[in-house]
């Protein structure tokens, strides 16, 4: 089992539709989470992070459940520029585990 | 210019060569990472080095060897390329760990 899990997608969504993402993570030790966004053949580029108590910026809503080992991200009125894969990020002692990325697609 | 800058771009290699990807950063961190992404598999850790004289293997290190020449280098060699080390490969820097990662742009390897 991998230590952090996403659904691949692709997720095809129209513009200003609301999408969700979800992620697992294994290791309940683990400390800090993020979301990063990747565009195709770029480097990843931090998002935000994710924090128990929620994480807004603009459209986009983190959620950790320490509970249940899940990070989700929700992104609102979808635009086309949204368009990338979003990878789930864990962090444990230093140590930082990525979600292969879940693609999704804004069509006009 | 970019704060984490890798070289080349792109590589095309054959089988059994020598390859030295290199990284350098402008951040001031101490905190440097080589990864490599595949399709489907997210990026997994090579290697990598809190400080100049600290070296670490990650998950997948077999086949790779690295050097920290300074705080702001940070050098990733396959001794011998083989077809499966085709990759985009990606060095990071980290202040610390809960900060988030800064990327370069990362290294397109093709081993033929």
């Amino acid at each position: 089992r991998k230590e952090v899990e996403q659904d691949p997608g692709p997720f095809n969504v129209p513009e200003g539709a609301t999408v969700a993402f979800n992620c697992t993570y294994s290791n309940s030790a683990s400390q800090s989470f993020f979301w990063y966004r990747q565009d195709c053949r770029k480097e990843p580029k931090l998002l935000m992070s994710v924090y128990s108590s929620g994480n807004e910026d603009g459209r986009f809503t983190a959620q950790l459940n320490r509970a249940s080992q899940y990070i989700s991200l929700l992104i609102r009125d979808s635009k086309l520029s949204d368009s990338a894969t979003y990878l789930c990020v864990v962090i444990r002692d230093n140590d930082m585990r990525f979600g292969a990325g879940t693609r999704l697609t804004v069509k006009p | 210019d970019a704060d984490v800058t890798q070289t080349p771009r792109n590589r095309i290699t054959k089988t059994g060569k020598r390859i030295m990807l290199e990284c350098s950063q402008t951040k001031g961190h101490d905190r440097m990472y080589w990864y490599r992404q595949d399709p489907g598999l997210g990026l997994r850790l090579i290697y990598y080095s809190f400080d100049v004289k600290d070296i670490n293997k990650g998950e997948i290190s077999d086949g790779y060897s690295v050097s920290r020449q300074a705080q702001a280098k940070f050098s990733l060699s396959l001794e011998s390329a083989i077809p499966n080390q085709t990759a985009l490969y990606f060095c990071a820097t980290s202040g610390s760990g809960a900060d988030g990662y800064t990327f370069g742009s990362g290294t397109r390897l093709t081993v033929v």
